[in-house]
């Protein structure tokens, strides 16, 4: 198994640029997240999703937007960079949506000028 | 929402200290992990434990749910332990949504 992977792995963005971050698991688990980490800080919750078809948001959603149209992939989306979303960027997965251990990927480390 | 609060923040040992991380958290959980993340920022699962203790190897963790608080251990520590140790924790029927502590920074020097 690949586990939890994500791409790019770096991304140099201009303020009002869009893109996706990619995600995706291997090991057919439900419940997908991502997560932004600041310099200092935890993890925050961005979105989530149960399962194919269903997404929710999490601590901090705005200027992002989810989809999840297959069980391995769960796409992150930003839609008008701004340098406040300057950050690491990580995608979780767990079996269910219930009490799991969580598997992170490697990160995507996102610079927006 | 759920606070977590991890101390120390920061920690320095020398190579086979022991050490004791601590995680408070305001709410009832039924969700607790502790993670290590290496130098090169992977984050790797070590323990989930809403309650009870845990061994794996060097590591050990006890959750005394009742009283809100949760411990890592770390024996005879190694230059590979270093790190930022976190704490996250979801409340009952809140699922995998999990809540971070702002981590312990672990230095361990040779």
């Amino acid at each position: 198994n690949a586990g939890v992977t994500q791409t790019p792995k770096f991304q140099v963005l201009k303020t009002g640029q869009s893109m996706t971050l990619q995600c995706a698991q291997d090991m057919n688990h439900e419940y997908m997240s991502w997560y932004r980490q600041d310099p200092g800080m935890g993890l925050r919750l961005i979105h989530y999703s149960v399962g194919a078809g269903i997404t929710d948001q999490g601590e901090v959603p705005n200027g992002y937007n989810v989809s999840r149209s297959t069980t391995e992939d769960f796409p992150l989306r930003l839609l008008s960079a701004a340098p406040s979303q300057t950050s690491v960027y990580f995608c979780a997965s767990s079996y269910s949506p219930g009490q799991e251990t969580q598997y992170f990927g490697p990160g995507t480390r996102l610079l927006v000028l | 929402g759920i606070q977590v609060e991890q101390s120390p923040p920061d920690l320095i040992l020398q190579e086979g200290a022991n050490s004791t991380l601590r995680c408070n958290f305001s709410d009832s959980v039924n969700n607790l992990q502790w993670f290590h993340q290496n130098p090169w920022g992977q984050l790797i699962n070590l323990f989930y434990i809403p309650s009870g203790t845990k061994q794996n190897g060097r590591l050990s963790a006890t959750t005394v749910a009742t009283e809100r608080y949760s411990l890592l251990y770390i024996s005879s520590s190694q230059t590979t332990d270093s790190g930022v140790y976190f704490c996250a924790a979801a409340r009952k029927g809140y699922g995998n949504k999990l809540v971070f502590g702002a981590g312990t920074i672990l230095r361990v020097k040779s």
